[in-house]
């Protein structure tokens, strides 16, 4: 059972607007959530993360929301540029103290100059 | 962030065979954790490698199919043991900063098997 969930498979935007990517989750244990970026032929690197205890981290062009109440957290890319061009996977850890995350299906994202 | 360097990067494999996956890290490291991406899907963990012990293999993946060494904290292999079709998928190690709970992978070995 997919406990962690990307709906959208894939989403075009427009250079310089914004982009917004979601995830959804089914675990109420999961307290650390992870954005990773990912290019062909490439391994995912990450982006951006966000713990429990909060609802939004910035860092530059991208913040992160988390509702917690919804099970639902975002990823706002504001500019878009043509270089975030690549397939965006939303990840999430547990509260047990294991260390293996657990990955959406990922959104291919398309900007487009 | 670790530096994480994987090798193969890609390799078409004859059914029956076995591929070594090898994964170095730059710098000493506790865990190492090998995944596998099938076609269209996520990422999905195969089993957790510690130094000095047994590997501990998620549900759905057993030793006998996926060996795992770690001789020492910056090294690791997979073996991918009598291969099929199904097991064409792209294979990552990845290592931990446990600090801020951030994974950091490999660029992957992209497997396809005749």
């Amino acid at each position: 059972d997919q406990q962690v969930k990307q709906n959208s498979p894939s989403l075009s935007v427009q250079e310089g607007r914004i982009s917004i990517l979601n995830c959804d989750y089914t675990n109420s244990m999961f307290d650390y959530f992870l954005w990773y970026k990912k290019y062909p032929a490439e391994g995912p690197t990450f982006l951006i993360s966000i713990s429990s205890i909060k609802d939004k981290n910035e860092d530059g062009r991208f913040t992160v929301f988390l509702n917690k109440s919804a099970k639902h957290l975002s990823l706002h890319i504001v500019p878009s540029q043509p270089g975030d061009s690549a397939v965006y996977f939303c990840a999430a850890a547990d509260q047990t103290g294991a260390n293996n995350l657990f990955f959406g299906t990922g959104t291919r994202l398309t900007v487009i100059p | 962030s670790a530096v994480i360097s994987q090798k193969p990067s890609r390799d078409i494999c004859q059914r029956g065979t076995s591929l070594t996956i090898q994964c170095q890290v730059d710098s000493q490291v506790t865990m190492m954790f090998w995944y596998r991406q099938q076609p269209g899907q996520s990422l999905t963990l195969i089993a957790t490698a510690n130094q000095g012990s047994e590997a501990t293999y998620e549900s759905g993946f057993v030793i006998d199919k996926f060996p795992i060494s770690r001789p020492n904290l910056t090294f690791s292999t997979l073996t991918v043991s009598n291969m099929s079709p199904e097991d064409s998928s792209i294979y990552l190690c990845s290592v931990e900063d446990i600090a801020i709970r951030v994974q950091y992978f490999g660029a992957g070995t992209r497997l396809s098997v005749l």
